[in-house]
């Protein structure tokens, strides 16, 4: 009963490093998302896919990129990490783009730029 | 995109319960209203949601205000393992997915 599964749970980079957070889902969900939570503060929408091959932007998705070549699968990378970007990232699905449906969240991945 | 308005702190005793409350006055009409709640380390869990009537689960129930300008989360009975930040969440609305969290209120359970 996996869910969500998000790796790795720490990261540390230095700045100007690429890396890619992983993001995977076992519940056949179209809907996938990325949110930002800084420390004291609610989540933020990074970037989200209604369906496999399809993306879009979210609140903040300066310094990010995304891709959706399979139903399961939704990374997130980072081109040149910024210490701007140290937070925690959550991933989240859903079973039908534009509906009310519950969300299901990862664990999250902490994440430190130097 | 529609905002919402929650306690920063709330406190409450074990097994009593517990009405966390929200304000929501830019609310559209076909907003849903979320709930979710986030314990330490761990990501955002759904607790319950709701469009006008009130709602009930086995985790909570969602009054929802006549006018809809408002709701109030209610956990029956509080244990120790409640304790967290419970966000109250609109959808970011302007044909845009996904939701627009807030800074929730920390409910503190004292045994």
């Amino acid at each position: 009963n996996a869910g969500v599964t998000q790796t790795p749970k720490f990261q540390v980079l230095k700045t100007g490093q690429s890396m890619t957070l992983q993001c995977a889902q076992d519940m056949n969900h179209e809907y996938m998302s990325w949110y930002r939570q800084d420390p004291g503060m609610g989540l933020r929408l990074i970037h989200y896919s209604v369906g496999a091959g399809i993306t879009d932007q979210g609140e903040v998705p300066n310094g990010y990129n995304v891709s959706r070549s399979t139903t399961e699968d939704f990374p997130l990378r980072l081109l040149s990490a910024a210490p701007s970007q140290t937070s925690v990232y959550f991933c989240a699905s859903r079973h039908r783009p534009n509906s009310n449906q519950p969300q299901h969240f990862g664990d999250g991945t902490r994440l430190s730029i130097l | 995109d529609a905002k919402t308005t929650q306690p920063n702190s709330m406190e409450s005793n074990e097994e009593e319960p517990v009405h966390l409350p929200c304000n929501h006055s830019t609310i559209s009409g076909t907003d849903y209203i979320h709930w979710y709640r986030q314990l330490p380390s761990q990501g955002p869990e759904y607790v319950i949601h709701g469009l006008t009537s009130n709602v009930n689960n086995r985790m909570a129930s969602l009054a929802i205000a006549e006018d809809r300008k408002s709701s109030t989360l209610i956990l029956h009975r509080a244990t120790l393992r409640d304790a967290a930040v419970y966000y109250c969440i609109l959808p970011r609305g302007g044909g845009a997915d996904g939701l627009t969290f807030g800074k929730g209120t920390h409910l503190i359970i004292q045994p």
